[in-house]
């Protein structure tokens, strides 16, 4: 069944910017889906087809596209964007949805 | 305003059929395009696409899971239904249903409902 291979995880200082990838044999085929999910509460959409931000989600994160690597960064990191982080796709035949298997991101 | 939540058991026995229903506000099944999905988190672990089902009552399941998932909508009342037989311990987690939209987000799962936890435990 198809993939989408996440890190578990990455720290990064206040201030700086973190880059979480997500990579997938389909993805230079299919959109990728970024979520936010902070303890005890549902994800919510930070990322939508590659690199598109829905209204509310702030202009420190973004998307982008490299083939079959996608890469969620966060500039300028706040204490407040520590989460796991979870890409989300298909497959190659759009038939079916995958998550991966999420990324924490901790804010030393 | 796009809402949904989550309903049913909390415990279910092993072997027995877990029975889930999303009932949801500010956006109708009947629209093109717009979808409902089920999407669970064991505790401690990472999200899980189970189904799918869309406005035109086309549905997408899991293929590790296929055999044991059934997703119905009831459009009159905004209800989607999940059932999945012979649960096992293994499938003890929350529960989501979440809103699949049409247009520039779709093939995203926009609004998520708050989740239900579900143990599967003798």
């Amino acid at each position: 069944s198809y993939e989408l291979t996440q890190p578990p995880s990455v720290s990064v200082s206040p201030g700086q910017t973190a880059r979480i990838t997500c990579s997938g044999d389909a993805l230079p085929k299919q959109y990728a889906y970024w979520y936010q999910q902070k303890p005890g509460q549902a994800p919510i959409l930070v990322i939508y087809r590659d690199n598109g931000r829905p209204s509310g989600i702030p202009e420190r994160f973004s998307g982008s596209n490299s083939g079959t690597t996608v890469t969620l960064t966060i500039s300028g990191v706040q204490a407040e964007d520590e989460a796991d982080y979870y890409c989300q796709s298909a497959d190659s035949s759009g038939t079916y949805q995958v998550f991966g298997g999420g990324t924490k991101l901790t804010v030393l | 305003q796009i809402t949904l939540k989550e309903s049913g058991p909390t415990l279910v026995k092993p072997t027995q059929t877990l029975t889930l229903t999303c009932t949801f506000s500010g956006f109708s099944l009947r629209t093109t395009g717009v979808g409902v999905g089920w999407i669970r988190q064991p505790p401690g672990k990472a999200l899980e696409w189970l189904a799918l089902i869309y406005w035109n009552d086309d549905k997408r399941y899991s293929p590790s899971l296929k055999s044991r998932l059934t997703i119905t909508k009831d459009t009159s009342k905004n209800q989607v239904v999940l059932t999945m037989t012979n649960m096992d311990p293994v499938d003890t987690a929350t529960y989501y249903c979440a809103h699949r939209p049409t247009g520039t987000t779709s093939g995203s799962f926009d609004y998520w409902g708050q989740g239900t936890l579900v143990t599967v435990s003798s």
